[in-house]
């Protein structure tokens, strides 16, 4: 199993662009989330989703929008890049969150709004 | 709401020190709690939860709901401790996830 997966690692957007960032599981999970991780801010939820076709927000979800058509994956879009947007984002997933199953996260992605 | 609390932002101790990071948590109903941790160029990963009462690595966690604490210990610091420690907390009937801020541990020998 490649467990959760993340594509790009890297990315430098200007500001205005838009981009989709990647996130897919091979482990059959239900639920998936993204995260941003900040210095000093921890890592704050964006949005997530507790099986195909269902998605909710998380607590920073402005400026982001995801979808999960499959179990699979779990993509979170950007509408127009900011420099607020400069973070590293960790996609996670879990077989369910409630009954303290682990959350497995992928290498992240670190994005760069210049 | 649910709120994790992590008072320190850095820790540095000594190798065969005792190791505390500290977590507070806000939460109404019964909370279940989790401590995360990243090492260098590694993946954040699971280190132990409050349910299974065990201990990994050496370190142990108890959930006092008293003082809504779950701070975590280990009795003798390693230099391979050394990481990014995270407590996170999952409401009852919650279906999310929430983090404190995060700990950047220190062990120097």
């Amino acid at each position: 199993n490649a467990g959760v997966t993340q594509t790009p690692k890297f990315q430098v957007l200007k500001t205005g662009q838009s981009m989709t960032l990647q996130c897919a599981q091979d482990m059959n999970h239900e639920y998936m989330s993204w995260y941003r991780q900040d210095p000093g801010m921890g890592l704050r939820l964006i949005h997530y989703s507790v099986g195909a076709g269902i998605t909710d927000q998380g607590e920073v979800p402005n400026g982001y929008n995801v979808s999960r058509s499959t179990t699979e994956d779990f993509p979170l879009r950007l509408l127009s890049a900011a420099p607020s947007q400069t973070s590293v984002y960790f996609c996670a997933s879990s077989r369910h969150l409630r009954q303290s199953y682990e959350q497995y996260f992928g290498p992240g992605t670190r994005l760069t709004v210049t | 709401a649910q709120r994790v609390t992590q008072p320190e932002k850095l820790l540095s101790v000594f190798k065969g020190a005792p190791v505390e990071l500290k977590c507070n948590y806000s939460y109404s109903g019964s909370p279940e709690l989790f401590w995360y941790v990243q090492y260098s160029r590694q993946r954040l990963q699971l280190l132990l939860r409050h349910i299974s009462r065990e201990s990994i690595k050496g370190f142990t966690a108890d959930l006092n709901k008293g003082e809504t604490s779950f701070h975590l210990k280990k009795p003798f610091a390693q230099e391979e401790d050394s990481a990014m420690y995270y407590c996170a907390l999952s409401g009852q009937g919650a279906q999310k996830l929430v983090f404190g801020q995060g700990t950047r541990l220190t062990i120097n020998p």
